[in-house]
């Protein structure tokens, strides 16, 4: 039972506009959410992070927000660029006896048109 | 700094085959971890180490085996491959886990095919 779910497995947006990439997750005791990127032929790389008593959390073109009691997690990019274009996944840490366990959604594949 | 390096690339193998995927981190991480990843689901963790020396089982291990003789190699072994093997597989190392999450680093992927 997936704990991470990304329910949209594609996007399709224009360059210059924004992207919103979106997240739900069961489990309310999650501590940490991150943002991975992922190019074709690449390992995810790490883009953004929001602690779980935060709600949002800003990074240049790159905005995440939290919304606990939706249990809901986006990702805004604004303005999309075609370079943005790679499958996004989020991640859902349970930090417990020094150990973080991560929970990853199945990835959102994003196009960004010029 | 070549970060997180894996080998093969890529691998065919027959049923009941067996191999070893490695994987190489070179930024003195003490945690290192293999995941698979599958269509229409996210990565799923196979085994993790929190040391060297250590292993542990994650959410799917069976059918895996792992070792971690030297801190900066983790291996992931196939004792006898099966079609249901067939995967991409990531290798990821991390620094030590504390109350501040530390975001793991991933290698490029191998990705494996069982006829």
């Amino acid at each position: 039972d997936q704990q991470v779910k990304q329910n949209s497995p594609s996007l399709s947006v224009q360059e210059g506009r924004i992207s919103i990439l979106n997240c739900d997750y069961t489990n309310s005791m999650f501590d940490y959410f991150l943002w991975y990127k992922k190019y074709p032929a690449e390992g995810p790389t790490f883009l953004i992070s929001i602690s779980s008593i935060k709600d949002k959390n800003e990074d240049g073109r790159f905005t995440v927000f939290l919304n606990k009691s939706a249990k809901h997690l986006s990702l805004h990019i604004v303005p999309s660029q075609p370079g943005d274009s790679a499958v996004y996944f989020c991640a859902a840490i349970l930090s417990r006896y020094n150990f973080n366990k991560f929970y990853f959604g199945s990835g959102t594949k994003l196009n960004v048109k010029p | 700094n070549a970060g997180v390096t894996q080998t093969p690339k890529f691998r065919v193998l027959k049923t009941g085959q067996s191999m070893t995927l490695l994987c190489a981190q070179d930024m003195n991480h003490e945690y290192m971890y293999w995941y698979r990843q599958d269509p229409g689901m996210g990565l799923r963790l196979i085994h993790y180490s929190v040391g060297e020396g250590t292993t542990a089982k994650g959410e799917v291990p069976d059918g895996y085996n792992v070792s971690r003789l030297k801190k900066q190699n983790f291996l992931l072994g196939l004792e006898s491959a099966a079609p249901s093997q067939t995967s991409v597989y990531f290798c990821a190392s991390s620094k030590l886990a504390g109350k501040i999450y530390n975001e793991q680093f991933f290698g490029p992927g191998t990705r494996l095919t069982v006829l």
